[in-house]
């Protein structure tokens, strides 16, 4: 059964600070996606890392994999009051790409 | 170009009435997917569907029902609500492997449920 963890879970940081959010999978896979989720609101599609070594970057967010370590990082450069919301990675492995999510990240970023 | 939408968007029943939610992509996508949200839980996936006609049960299945008699609509059903079902629905569709299948999931904006 495959297994996605997140952390932290909950994160608050000041802005103009930088940090790193972890998302580790137990099954091998060279398919992994970040959403991004605001209150009572539906998922945001922020990256899709399709290969070992993949690296992407959007605005102050940049995500990697690592499929040997089965680890992909979200970093957050010089955090801004608008990227305060819920991150998640997901996984998929199945033959019908269902996603596997880790359990969310709360980010808040304070003044 | 709506993408993926469901209906309703709230709903409030009561123990043992039954209701289905509807999904509809206009993406012409063969996945598409059921999943329910907890609160401190990721999303988790119900049921599945890779193409008309065709389901399969995911990771939480026991108390629904889902159905594809068309492409573009997938209906979950529930026939004995109970409070533990109360929960956030989301929808999602893809296409498969390759091509446009590098796209990931898109979901609805979720059926807000409450079973008291």
């Amino acid at each position: 059964e495959l297994k996605v963890e997140q952390n932290p879970l909950f994160l608050s940081m000041q802005e103009g600070k930088n940090y790193t959010i972890y998302c580790n999978y137990s099954t091998t896979s060279d398919r992994l996606y970040w959403y991004r989720q605001d209150p009572g609101k539906s998922l945001e599609s922020l990256f899709v890392l399709l290969s070992n070594g993949a690296v992407k970057q959007e605005g102050r967010l940049m995500a990697s994999l690592d499929t040997k370590a089965r680890l992909s990082t979200l970093h957050i450069t010089a955090a801004v009051h608008d990227l305060s919301a819920t991150y998640f990675c997901a996984v998929d492995i199945g033959s019908a790409r269902q996603l596997t999510f880790g359990s969310g990240t709360q980010l808040t970023v304070l003044p | 170009n709506a993408g993926v939408t469901q209906t309703p968007k709230f709903r409030v029943l009561k123990t043992g009435q039954s209701m289905t939610l509807l999904c509809a992509q206009d993406m012409n996508h063969e996945y598409m997917y059921w999943y329910r949200q907890d609160p401190g839980m990721g999303l988790r996936l119900i049921h599945y569907s890779v193409g008309e006609g065709t389901t399969a049960k995911g990771e939480v299945p026991d108390g629904y029902n889902v159905s594809r008699l068309k492409k573009q609509n997938f209906l979950l059903g529930l026939e004995s609500a109970a409070p533990s079902q109360t929960s956030v629905y989301f929808c999602a569709s893809r296409s498969p492997l390759g091509g446009r299948g590098n796209q990931p999931q898109h979901f609805g904006d979720g059926t807000r449920l409450s079973i008291l």
